[in-house]
């Protein structure tokens, strides 16, 4: 399967907790991207990479927030101190050099207790 | 006021029937894109427009750019339809790399 992928698929954490989601794009593209969702709600945009270089990051995406891109394949995203409202589905997809049609991943569940 | 506006919320339809989900925006976009979302998560690329219409099956997408409107038809509609329709625009200049979604019509389409 070359499609992109995410671990894992479901994540329950106490409040406090860091947690950490991974993502594998297909692997000829460059762009990657991570929303949130949350129930009834459509997906938010939350950061965008351009090979590894992290090019914008949502105002959504607070200082507990960190992603990475590190070697312009695979990216982490990193929650710090998970709080309640961080209970979501993450997101991730990629597109290749024309950024036309984003490929999504499954998704990664959060709860958060 | 959400840069993406999806009418209706819910829809539900008896097999066979045509149905429509619409979508307004209200930002400048440089392609809008219809997206299909199952029970679990899983996201799939229907459709991306910059104008006019597109076809594929029995599912059909149109675009009125100076409306700001598109709208997505289904038709002869089947149980394995069901599933959440999502709109999506992808902004134009510096940010046509961003989609901004909408929040979803679900559609439920009974036997």
């Amino acid at each position: 399967d070359t499609g992109v992928s995410q671990d894992p698929r479901h994540k329950i954490t106490k409040r406090g907790q860091n947690v950490t989601f991974r993502c594998d794009p297909i692997s000829e593209h460059n762009r990657l991207y991570w929303y949130r969702q949350t129930l009834g709600q459509g997906p938010e945009f939350l950061t965008y990479f351009q090979n590894e270089a992290q090019l914008e990051k949502s105002r959504l995406l607070s200082d507990r927030f960190s992603a990475e891109r590190p070697k312009g394949s695979f990216s982490t995203l990193e929650i710090q101190r998970t709080e309640q409202g961080d209970s979501a589905m993450y997101l991730c997809a990629s597109s290749g050099q024309g950024g036309d049609t984003q490929y999504f991943g499954p998704g990664t569940r959060l709860t958060v207790l | 006021k959400n840069e993406v506006e999806q009418s209706p919320q819910n829809l539900t339809a008896q097999e066979g029937e045509f149905i429509t989900i619409n979508c307004s925006y209200s930002v400048g976009i440089s392609a809008l894109h219809w997206l299909q979302q199952h029970p679990g998560g899983g996201i799939v690329s229907l459709f991306m427009l910059s104008s006019g219409k597109k076809k594929h099956g029995r599912l059909i997408a149109t675009i009125n750019i100076q409306e700001k409107h598109s709208s997505l038809h289904i038709t002869a509609s089947h149980p394995r339809d069901s599933a959440v329709y999502i709109c999506a625009v992808r902004g134009s200049g510096g940010s046509n790399y961003k989609l901004t979604f909408g929040k979803g019509t679900l559609l439920t389409v009974n036997p």
